[in-house]
């Protein structure tokens, strides 16, 4: 079965640069998760998108920003790269959003090194 | 509070043995329990799931129990083999609300 599809699956950028990371749900999930994975930690939320539209958002940084498209991919863009940012970028889908009943699946990640 | 609790952070067991990872939360809201396992280098994978409105479940050597009033759950593995070695995280979603709140991990180590 088609799985989430997350590219680059790793990206090495410099301090103060820009990154995008892309991700491509599950045929027909129109939901999809961003989280952020430092070494050792659990996943953070950062933003969810459901039919395009910001849907809930965590602790992402103003540096950062999402958009869906209307294919239902997304992406995330990240500006002014610190070193902090280095961690493990998963994007997980759903189908439509219905009171919490939808299982989100992940993708296998984006490694980003920030150097 | 947002946090969830999960003990033990890690586990070493011989295969064939029980292995059992507990969480604990204090949103009552929370109405939807699943579990994930990550593997080194790999995405979580939902391994089973539990709603507020059932007590317990089960797929085969996997089982969760849930405890709303209590404001805990529980994986429990039995029969465990190697391959069954990787970090494993509770997670919790309250209803109304997309976002998951992972617990802290539980690293798995079975011993052949």
């Amino acid at each position: 079965a088609a799985g989430v599809i997350q590219s680059p699956r790793h990206l090495i950028k410099e301090k103060r640069e820009t990154a995008t990371l892309k991700c491509y749900p599950i045929p027909r999930h129109d939901t999809v998760y961003w989280y952020q994975q430092g070494p050792g930690q659990d996943p953070q939320f950062l933003i969810s998108f459901y039919e395009k539209m910001q849907s809930d958002k965590g602790s992402i940084p103003d540096r950062f920003s999402a958009q869906q498209f209307s294919d239902y991919h997304s992406e995330l863009n990240m500006s002014s790269l610190e070193l902090g940012d280095s961690a493990l970028y998963f994007c997980a889908s759903s189908l439509a959003f219905d009171r919490g009943k939808t299982e989100a699946f992940f993708g296998q990640g984006t490694r980003l090194t920030v150097v | 509070g947002e946090n969830v609790e999960q003990h033990p952070s890690t586990l070493s067991v011989q295969e064939g043995d029980s292995a059992v990872i507990k969480c604990t939360y204090s949103d009552s809201a929370s109405n939807y329990f699943p579990w994930y396992k990550q593997e080194l280098g790999k995405g979580p994978q939902l391994i089973i799931d539990i709603r507020s409105n059932v007590g317990e479940k089960k797929d085969q050597r996997i089982a969760v129990t849930l405890n709303k009033t209590a404001k805990h759950f529980s994986l429990h593995i039995t029969e465990t083999q190697p391959e069954d070695s990787a970090v494993y995280f509770c997670a919790r979603r309250n209803t109304g609300f997309q976002k998951l709140v992972f617990g802290t991990g539980t690293r798995l180590l079975v011993s052949p």
